[in-house]
């Protein structure tokens, strides 16, 4: 069985830019989360799709932004970057049922902000 | 909010030593979560804890739950070159909107030397 895929691995942007990063999550996982790791902050959520309708969002601002599709393969949107974006990103993904709690991740992308 | 403070941040031993990490927090929790994370790549799934007292073990690693719920241990037996990484422990937060999220600790630094 395939793992979670993200992609681009890598990205490169300037400020002000706009970025889409992908997530294709195991077969038959329907929740996907999100989350940002720095240095700093360490690992923080971002939010979580399950049937394409986003169920919980964490503390970021509405720059960050995202969906997910009817395969449950999710995309997150980050307009108007900041130097402060430079970050992994990662998607896991979990069944999504009641009280599992399960989450498997990508290898994440790393995004740079020039 | 929900935090998780794990310790030590760092540790430096000889290959063959065994190695204690731990997890607490002021919250209850009702599963904890042990995770691996090598260079340039996303979290591992280690060991998954699911009961107060529960001792879980996977090959040279063992973990535990604690009794209060408020903590967790991993320990390494006969560390090897490839237990190099940071050890993460990540629990779900309670409470209904929380789906999806886990809450990660800062992380253990693991360096072995030959």
């Amino acid at each position: 069985k395939a793992g979670v895929t993200q992609t681009p691995r890598y990205l490169i942007k300037t400020r002000g830019q706009q970025v889409t990063l992908s997530c294709s999550p195991i077969s038959g996982h329907r929740s996907v989360s999100w989350y940002q790791q720095t240095p700093g902050q360490g690992l923080q959520f971002l939010f979580e799709y399950f049937s394409e309708t986003q169920r919980n969002k964490g503390n970021f601002p509405g720059r960050f932004s995202g969906r997910q599709f009817s395969n449950s393969r999710s995309e997150m949107n980050v307009s108007t970057l900041e130097l402060g974006d430079s970050a992994l990103y990662l998607c896991a993904s979990s069944l999504g049922s009641s009280g599992e709690n399960i989450q498997y991740f990508g290898a994440g992308t790393r995004l740079s902000v020039l | 909010g929900q935090q998780l403070n794990q310790s030590p941040q760092s540790m430096f031993i000889q290959e063959g030593e065994d190695v204690s990490m731990n997890c607490t927090s002021s919250s209850i929790f009702n599963t904890w979560l042990w995770y691996k994370q090598d260079p340039g790549e996303g979290p591992v799934l280690l060991i998954a804890l699911y009961k107060a007292g529960e001792l879980t073990s996977n090959g040279r690693l063992t973990a535990q739950f604690g009794t209060t719920r408020k903590d967790s241990f991993l320990n390494i037996s006969a560390s090897i070159p490839s237990d190099v990484g940071i050890y993460f422990c990540a629990a779900p937060p309670a409470g209904s909107g929380n789906t999806g999220k886990l809450i990660f600790g800062q992380g253990t630094t693991l360096q072995v030397k030959p």
